[in-house]
């Protein structure tokens, strides 16, 4: 299996510009899960789906960020406008039910905003 | 509120020697399971161990074990011959069964491993 695969690994941008992240789920997984991970604030869940339904997107910073999952196999995690504060390594992780399940994370994205 | 306390930010040992990892957690949930994660300098989130709490025999993985004590709410992660590869950031996640699989992290160890 290739695993959790996202794009792009690697994301240089300048202040207002939007950001789009993107995540392949393992094939057959039914839960997805974006997190953020920085230096001050460890990692934090930003929002995760269940059968492509966002479940809980409390972990979302604010309206900026918008998370979207249109079908089994694909994910979106979109900046608009993007913040130097929002530079950080973003991970998409997937498990097979969501119930107690492990979660298998991708390589992470990392965003720097100038 | 459900909280992961990993109070030992930076941890070295020799190699071939033997160390232990701390997590304490808070919760007044019965159900539930914990995880250690690995992330080396490449970054990716590695599983390293997993434990369910309603299981008293203490999971292990090759040079890998655990030492799970529920009443203190206690999981630390013990490796034995550690080896360089090992060098790495180490986090404690915990997650409660029916509850979407969401996962709580530690803040993280770092571990090196000396030659």
């Amino acid at each position: 299996d290739a695993g959790v695969i996202q794009s792009p690994r690697h994301e240089v941008t300048e202040m207002g510009q939007e950001v789009t992240l993107r995540c392949k789920p393992i094939s057959g997984h039914n839960s997805l899960f974006w997190y953020r991970q920085t230096m001050m604030r460890g990692l934090e869940l930003l929002i995760y789906f269940n059968n492509n339904v966002p479940i809980d997107d409390s972990g979302m910073p604010e309206d900026r960020f918008s998370a979207k999952m249109p079908n089994a196999s694909f994910s979106t995690l979109k900046i608009q406008p993007s913040e130097p504060r929002d530079s950080a390594v973003y991970f998409c992780a997937s498990c097979l039910r969501g119930l107690a399940d492990t979660q298998y994370f991708g390589p992470g994205t990392r965003l720097t905003v100038l | 509120a459900q909280t992961v306390t990993q109070s030992q930010p930076e941890m070295s040992v020799q190699e071939a020697e033997t160390v232990t990892l701390s997590c304490t957690y808070d919760t007044s949930e019965s159900n539930y399971y914990l995880f250690w994660y690995k992330q080396p300098p490449s970054r990716q989130m590695i599983l390293v161990i997993r434990q369910e709490a309603y299981k008293q025999q203490n999971a292990t993985e090759n040079r890998f074990s655990v030492n799970f004590q529920k009443a203190a709410k206690s999981f630390s992660l013990k490796i034995s011959d550690s080896q360089l590869g090992d060098t790495a950031m180490y986090f404690c996640a915990f997650g409660v069964y029916n509850q979407g699989g969401k996962l709580i992290f530690g803040q993280g160890t770092e571990l090196s491993v000396k030659p």
